[in-house]
This record gives C-alpha cells, structure tokens and sequence, in this order.
C-alpha cells in the first residue's frame, strides 16, 4: 500500500517562511492536498491539486509537488498559522490517505 | 454558510454498536459525495468511509469493512456511520466531510463526535 511520510515537527520564527514536506513514491504523479488543524478544531483545506487555493486562504500559503515529494511552503509566517498539518493523496490501493502530520511550531 | 453537525458519539462497550449522524445545511446535499474521518486520540486523520451522491457506491478502509455502513437520507439532508462490534481502536473524534465536486478533497468538514470504546 501507498505510504506519505511528513516530518513529525517543523519550527521556524515569525515572519521567515516554513516549509512542510508530504514524501511518497512519485508522488509526483498524484495530486496533494494539504489540511491545517488547530488543537481542538476541525481540519481546514489550505491546498488542494498540489497549489491551487480556496477561497480565504491567505496567498502566504502555497504547494508544489514533483518527484517523491510535495511541499507547502507557507511564507511571512504568523503566530496563527501554529498547526498541525496534514497531506492527503488518493491511491487506488488506499482511496484517501493521509500522512501522518506535522507540528509547525512557530518559536 | 455549509454546515455539517455530527452527533451520536460517547462511550460503548467493546463489541458493542453506536449510529453517529452527520446534519447538513447550507448546500445542496444530494449532489456531493460526502464521507466519514476519524481521528484517534492525539494521532492523526484516517479516512474511514464514503459515499456517492445517491448512495449507490460505498467504500470503506479496510479496518472496518463489515462492521461499519455508510448511509445517507437525502431528503433529511443526513449522513449515517451504523458502527457495530466496535472495538478499543476505533476509539476516535469522528467527522463528516465534503467531498469537493467528484474529488478526493475534503473541502467542508464538521467538529466532530468523540466516539470511546472501553470496559
């Protein structure tokens, strides 16, 4: 089966640009979507189809994908955006799966 | 304003069943696929089922085929997860999503219902 393996933990300062990776098997050959979800909440869609998007999403967050890895980079980084993050593809093994998250810590 | 509010959750004994219920507004229901995710505690999201629009089509992860059916009542603007013979690991906060268009992306999710399994 399909595996999406994300760093457990990513820090970076406020106002500098963080980068989460999303790894899988030419995962390039797949479209990514990334989750933001904040302690207690439900997640909320920041990228979809690898960099598109949705509305009310501040253009400080984008996505790229290539290879064995995808990447939201997330620029200007503010205090709110300390989350959890999460990449999903779909596989035809899988259906929809996700990787196992990243803490942004923003220090 | 899209509006999905889960219920039904709390705690059961192992082996034992519980119906979660997902209420949807603010959209038309009958035209999205719509799905179920849990989430066990402090761990991280798990695609657990879905369904098509008018529930014709039904996938599930493999850790819960046979126990667990996905359903939906259009006309109430409702999801349903029927778990039965659940067990210790199926403990989780569980949601309802949309799905965007014919996507795998989940573009709508509601707050969740915790579901505990335990003795």
């Amino acid at each position: 089966s399909y595996v999406l393996t994300q760093p457990p933990s990513v820090s970076v300062a406020p106002g500098k640009t963080a980068r989460i990776t999303c790894g899988g098997n030419n995962i390039g050959s797949k479209s990514v979507h990334w989750y933001q979800q904040k302690p207690g909440q439900a997640p909320v869609l920041v990228i979809y189809y690898d960099s598109d998007r949705p509305s009310g999403i501040p253009e400080r967050f984008s996505g790229s994908n290539s290879g064995n890895t995808a990447t939201l980079t997330i620029s200007r980084v503010e205090a709110g955006d300390e989350a959890d993050y999460y990449c999903q593809v779909w596989d035809s093994s899988s259906d929809r799966l996700f990787g196992g998250g990243t803490k942004l810590t923003v220090l | 304003e899209v509006q999905l509010v889960e219920s039904g959750g709390g705690l059961v004994q192992p082996g034992g069943s519980l119906r979660l219920s997902c209420a949807a507004s603010g959209f038309t229901f009958s035209s999205y696929w719509m799905s179920w995710v849990r989430q066990a505690p402090g761990k991280g999201l798990e695609w657990v089922a879905n369904i098509k629009q008018d529930g014709s089509e039904k996938y599930y992860v493999d850790s819960v085929k046979g126990r667990f059916t996905i359903s939906r009542d259009n006309a109430k603007n409702s999801l349903y997860l029927q778990m039965n013979s659940l067990r210790a690991e199926d403990t989780a906060v569980y949601y309802c999503a949309r799905s965007l268009g014919e996507s795998p992306v989940f573009d709508y999710w509601g707050q969740g219902t915790l579901v505990t399994v335990s003795s």
